[in-house]
């Protein structure tokens, strides 16, 4: 059974742009929640999809946006980049919501920020 | 909404000596505790969680024990090995996940 994958590992973009990543959870898993890690700040939530609707948001700004498809696929949009935007960003998948599974993380969205 | 503190930050140890992690949260609604390892370069990987009707859960040299009334949960590595180096870190869990900080854990051989 293929595991969580995040695309694309590493990007370097400059300040004002925007990007999107992408996130295919494990097979038959219909959560995904997307994580921000920064050193010293741990794992820190930004929002979750379960069947294509938003759950939970985190404490993000309004640049943070997030979709998931019909086929529990999911991508965030993080819109004119701060550099304090640089960061792994984590997403991970549930067989159920949140409030019932254990969560399978993938390898992680390198974003630099310059 | 939940609170997760954790501690240490760092933490070294000799290998084959015991090491402890410590967490508490702040939501007496929290009703699930898993525990993450994450290797320098990888994804995190549950190493062990417990649920709230449980005090204490253990899988060979990792046990993990939880005191509700106190509002904290800690992580105890026996017999510690090289390859027990790794960023751990805790979670509660009530409507989402809430991360502690981290403990970097180095064990030296």
């Amino acid at each position: 059974k293929a595991g969580v994958t995040q695309t694309p590992r590493y990007l370097i973009k400059t300040r004002g742009q925007q990007v999107t990543l992408s996130c295919s959870p494990i097979s038959g898993h219909r959560s995904v929640s997307w994580y921000q890690q920064t050193p010293g700040q741990g794992l820190q939530f930004l929002f979750e999809y379960f069947s294509e609707t938003q759950r939970n948001k985190g404490n993000f700004p309004g640049r943070f946006s997030g979709r998931q498809f019909s086929n529990s696929r999911s991508e965030m949009n993080v819109s004119t980049l701060e550099l304090g935007d640089s960061a792994l960003y984590l997403c991970a998948s549930s067989l159920d919501s949140v409030n019932t599974g254990e969560l399978f993380f993938g390898e992680g969205s390198r974003l630099t920020v310059l | 909404g939940e609170n997760v503190e954790q501690h240490p930050s760092t933490l070294s140890v000799q290998e084959g000596d015991s090491a402890v992690i410590k967490c508490t949260y702040s939501d007496s609604a929290s009703n699930y505790f898993p525990w993450y390892k994450q290797e320098l370069g990888k994804r995190p990987q549950l190493i062990i969680d417990i649920r709230s009707n449980v005090g204490e859960k253990k899988d060979q040299r990792i046990a993990v024990t939880l005191n509700k009334t106190a509002k904290h949960f800690s992580l105890h590595i026996t017999e510690t090995q090289p390859e027990d180096s790794a960023v751990y870190f805790c979670a509660a869990r009530m409507n989402q996940f809430y991360f502690g900080t981290g403990t970097s854990l180095t064990v030296i051989p």
